[in-house]
């Protein structure tokens, strides 16, 4: 049980353009997602909690208008990075957990890796 | 002070052996904590979870909090090759739901 996919694995793309990320909680409901990055050696660096129904909340110093979030479903949350450029390039990793107790831990998705030419 | 402190390594331990690795947390209100592995290249996928002091078993990992302190740790016995990767430990605030990371310590287990 609690499955969470990430689509796409990994994406190369122009710079200037914008790409969206999909995430998706398989078999269970989440409310909450969490999109991570991670730069090479580095640790997961939260970007934004997304909320089903309302905006998300970004972490200080995270772009609103460049990384855009949608949390439409109680099952799906999508990242567009608007305008990418080459210093996007990194590892995107959301996250969901199953259940709202504060012993719950965090599934995350296989992560997409962003390349930005 | 970072929020969650662990050594990013590397520790090299020999197969067979006990690998012993630390973590710190400033937040005294901190309730839920947590050991994820991270493989290069992969996401994490969580290791172990404790609550309350004392230790917890599970396998060959044992994971031990002390509040007090404010030290988690994790210790994997009988250390394989396959052992070898990131150990991130990740520490839940009182009232907020976001996880907190620590930077990871990396792990090698040498034949």
């Amino acid at each position: 049980g609690a499955v969470v996919s990430q689509h796409p694995s990994w994406v190369i793309c122009k710079s200037g353009t914008s790409v969206k990320i999909e995430c998706r909680s398989l078999d269970f409901q989440a409310t909450t997602m969490f999109w991570y990055r991670q730069f090479p050696k580095q640790s997961l660096m939260l970007m934004a909690t997304s909320n089903e129904g309302s905006k998300a909340t970004y972490e200080q110093g995270v772009e609103k208008d460049k990384f855009l979030i949608n949390h439409a479903s109680l099952t799906l949350s999508t990242l567009t990075v608007t305008s990418a450029h080459p210093e996007d390039s990194s590892f995107y990793i959301c996250s969901a957990r199953d259940s709202e107790g504060l012993s719950s831990p965090l599934h995350f998705g296989n992560g997409t890796r962003l390349t930005v030419t | 002070q970072k929020e969650v402190e662990q050594n990013s390594g590397p520790l090299s331990v020999p197969e067979g052996a006990i690998a012993s690795l630390n973590c710190t947390y400033s937040d005294r209100v901190s309730q839920s904590f947590f050991w994820y592995r991270q493989y290069s290249g992969k996401s994490p996928e969580l290791i172990m979870s404790i609550y309350s002091n004392g230790d917890k078993e599970d396998g060959r990992f044992t994971a031990q909090l002390n509040k007090a302190s404010q030290y988690v740790s994790l210790l994997i016995r009988d250390s394989q090759p396959s052992d070898s990767a990131t150990y991130l430990c990740a520490v839940k605030g009182g009232t907020a739901s976001k996880l907190t990371f620590g930077t990871g310590t990396r792990l090698q287990v040498t034949l």
